[in-house]
């Protein structure tokens, strides 16, 4: 059984350009969420896809868009940059969408935004 | 809104001596609450989780934690730290649409020989 899978692992970005950020959700899951963790921060939730469809989003603005695909992988979209997008990116999988359901994270995205 | 506080951002304890992670909750509803580790340039780890059930509650690792509602806690403990045990912290309670985790701020744990 293969866990969450992230890519790239790190990744330097200018500021007002686009970025995608990957996410292979663990066998058998078909729900997938996005967090944004900044330096020094927790994790804050962007928003969450369950059967290819959005269902839930954070606080985040337009320009952080996402897709999930038929075989639930997924994908995190930002669009011209802002120096403060820099920041760890986790992708969670999970079966189904309940309040107690465990979410299995990959070891995220670095990105750093100049 | 649910949300969590973690009071202390870093700790710091001897080998061998208990831990203590404070989390304290403020939710609407009967809250979902969580506690993950995350090691440096790692994801996160699931350590425990209570949903409903007995208060006290067994993870991984040797940790447990006991869900208080008079007292709005979910502390985290081990009785006997290990060097291992260093880690950054975060607790977390599940949202009312279940979609989200909203995490508190974290808790660095120092362990020293």
């Amino acid at each position: 059984e293969t866990g969450v899978t992230q890519s790239p692992t790190h990744l330097i970005k200018t500021r007002g350009q686009q970025v995608t950020l990957r996410c292979s959700s663990q066998s058998g899951h078909n729900t997938v969420s996005w967090y944004q963790q900044a330096l020094g921060q927790g994790p804050q939730f962007i928003f969450q896809y369950y059967r290819e469809e959005e269902n839930g989003r954070g606080n985040f603005p337009p320009r952080f868009s996402g897709l999930q695909f038929p075989n639930y992988s997924s994908e995190l979209n930002v669009n011209a940059l802002e120096l403060d997008d820099s920041a760890l990116y986790l992708c969670a999988s999970s079966w189904g969408e309940g309040r107690n359901t465990e979410a299995f994270f990959g070891q995220g995205t670095r990105l750093t935004v100049v | 809104a649910q949300s969590v506080t973690q009071l202390g951002s870093h700790v710091s304890v001897s080998e061998g001596a208990l831990v203590l992670l404070r989390c304290n909750y403020s939710s609407s509803v009967p809250p979902y609450l969580f506690w993950y580790v995350q090691y440096p340039n790692q994801g996160l780890q699931l350590l425990l989780k209570y949903t409903t059930g007995a208060t006290l509650v067994k993870g991984i690792n040797g940790f447990e934690a006991e869900f208080k509602k008079s007292e709005t806690s979910f502390h985290l403990t081990k009785p006997s730290a290990h060097m291992s045990d260093a880690a950054e912290y975060f607790c977390a309670v599940s949202s009312n649409s279940g979609y989200a985790l909203n995490f508190g701020k974290g808790t660095s744990l120092l362990v020293t020989p």
